[in-house]
Parts: structure tokens; C-alpha cells; sequence
């Protein structure tokens, strides 16, 4: 139980395109899927959380406007890199919190290469 | 503001032997401290939680302590295979019981045979 998927696991793009990356919890609800973004041998960054049916909260120095989130269902997050450039080339992870479950509880996607051209 | 710091970046040791990783937080104390494993280009995997009232908690050959004093944790991996290697990456929560987490860059550990 408990998987959360991701897709597609690698994209490369080119630069001024938006590239679209898609967030699934497949045997659970999540009320709750939050974005990080990891560099090579950094740790895992949180972009931002986002609540079914609400708007995202995006941390501190994250643009709204380029990393566009909808959480449209339980079950379906999805994250949009907009005129995505060369520095954006990063691993990008989701994970999902189960409804009703204890709020340390997260369950990680396997994460999406974003290469950026 | 919170910082985990996971100083070694990586450790290597033979088979059979005991892995100690170590997590050190700077600021509050969390609430509780986190766990995982990461393999290359994957996601992280939970392993362990432990919570600030715990000193010890284990789970088949990991064990996990927690020292709200020196501001610590170790993760220990006994009798260690080289299907163990990975990297291990500590987290800790902040803002309350949002559950959003920080989580340290992590220690590769490579077990050789």
C-alpha cells in the first residue's frame, strides 16, 4: 500500500517550453502532496504544499508563476515547469500525505529528471 | 532558522560491520526526526521515525537514537550488506505539525564485500 507514482520519470525539454509533471497516489487519498527539488548532492528541497481543491503554498523564493501547482483531486497533483530554462534542469519529487492519517506521514514518488536543453 | 547537517558525505566500511550515520540540528528541537533511504535517481524511502520523547527505536537491523541534548541522532545499520548501500537522508519537521520536513544532504554508504 501507500505508492505514489510519478510521471514521466525523464523529460527533456528545451528552453521557453513548459513541461508538464504529474503526481499520483495509487491505492490511497491525499488530502496533501507537497513538491521538492533536489540538486545533484543537495538535499531535498520543498518547494511547495498543496491541499486538495485549494490554492498551493509555495516556500520562500519559489515563483508561483513559473512552477504552476493544481491539486485538482485526491489522487493527482500536478506540477508545471513554464518557460522552463537550463537552470530548472533539476529532480523533481512529489509526495503525498493519506487523508486522515498522522501528519508525519509522507510517502515519496520516484521522482522526474528534468533536463532542460 | 532550522538547519540538519549530515557531516559525512560519505562512508564506506566492509561487510558485516555496523554503519553510524550521524544528523545533527541546529535550532528547536523537532517533534520528531526522520529516516530514509535513497538509491540513485529515486525517491526517498522511509525507514525509521523517532520521537522527541524516545531515546531508542529499532526495526529489524537498523536502529535509530535520538539526543535532544547534544542535538543528534545516529542511525546504526548492524551487520551491514552490500545491498545497504545507498543514501540515507535525515529529516526533521518544522512549522508546527504541518508536517513539512527539512531534511539533511545525506550520507552515502557504500558496504563492500
Amino acid at each position: 500500500g501507500a505508492v505514489v507514482s510519478q510521471h514521466p520519470s525523464r523529460v527533456i525539454c528545451k528552453s521557453g517550453t513548459s513541461v508538464k509533471i504529474e503526481c499520483r497516489s495509487l491505492d490511497f487519498q491525499a488530502t496533501t502532496m507537497f513538491w521538492y527539488r533536489q540538486f545533484p548532492k543537495q538535499s531535498l528541497m520543498l518547494m511547495a504544499t498543496s491541499n486538495e481543491g485549494s490554492k498551493a503554498t509555495y516556500e520562500q523564493g519559489v515563483e508561483k508563476d513559473k512552477f504552476l501547482i493544481n491539486h485538482a483531486s485526491l489522487t493527482l497533483s500536478t506540477l508545471t515547469v513554464t518557460s522552463a530554462h537550463p537552470e530548472d534542469s533539476s529532480f523533481y519529487i512529489c509526495s503525498a500525505r493519506e487523508s486522515g492519517r498522522a501528519f508525519y506521514e509522507q510517502y515519496f514518488g520516484p521522482g522526474t529528471r528534468l533536463t532542460v536543453t | 532558522s532550522q538547519k540538519i547537517e549530515q557531516n559525512s558525505e560519505a562512508l564506506n566500511i566492509q561487510e558485516g560491520k555496523t554503519a553510524t550515520l550521524t544528523c545533527n540540528y541546529t535550532n528547536y528541537s523537532p517533534a520528531y526526526l526522520q529516516w530514509y533511504r535513497q538509491d540513485p535517481g529515486r525517491g526517498p524511502v522511509f525507514l525509521l521515525l523517532i520521537r522527541e520523547n524516545e531515546k531508542e527505536k529499532r526495526k529489524e537491523r537498523l536502529k535509530v537514537t535520538f539526543d535532544t541534548t547534544l542535538k543528534q541522532s545516529l542511525f546504526h545499520i548492524t551487520a551491514s550488506q552490500p545491498a545497504d548501500s545507498a543514501t540515507y537522508l535525515c529529516a526533521v519537521n518544522y512549522g508546527g505539525s504541518q508536517g513539512n520536513l527539512i531534511f539533511g544532504k545525506g550520507t552515502k554508504l557504500s558496504v563492500k564485500p
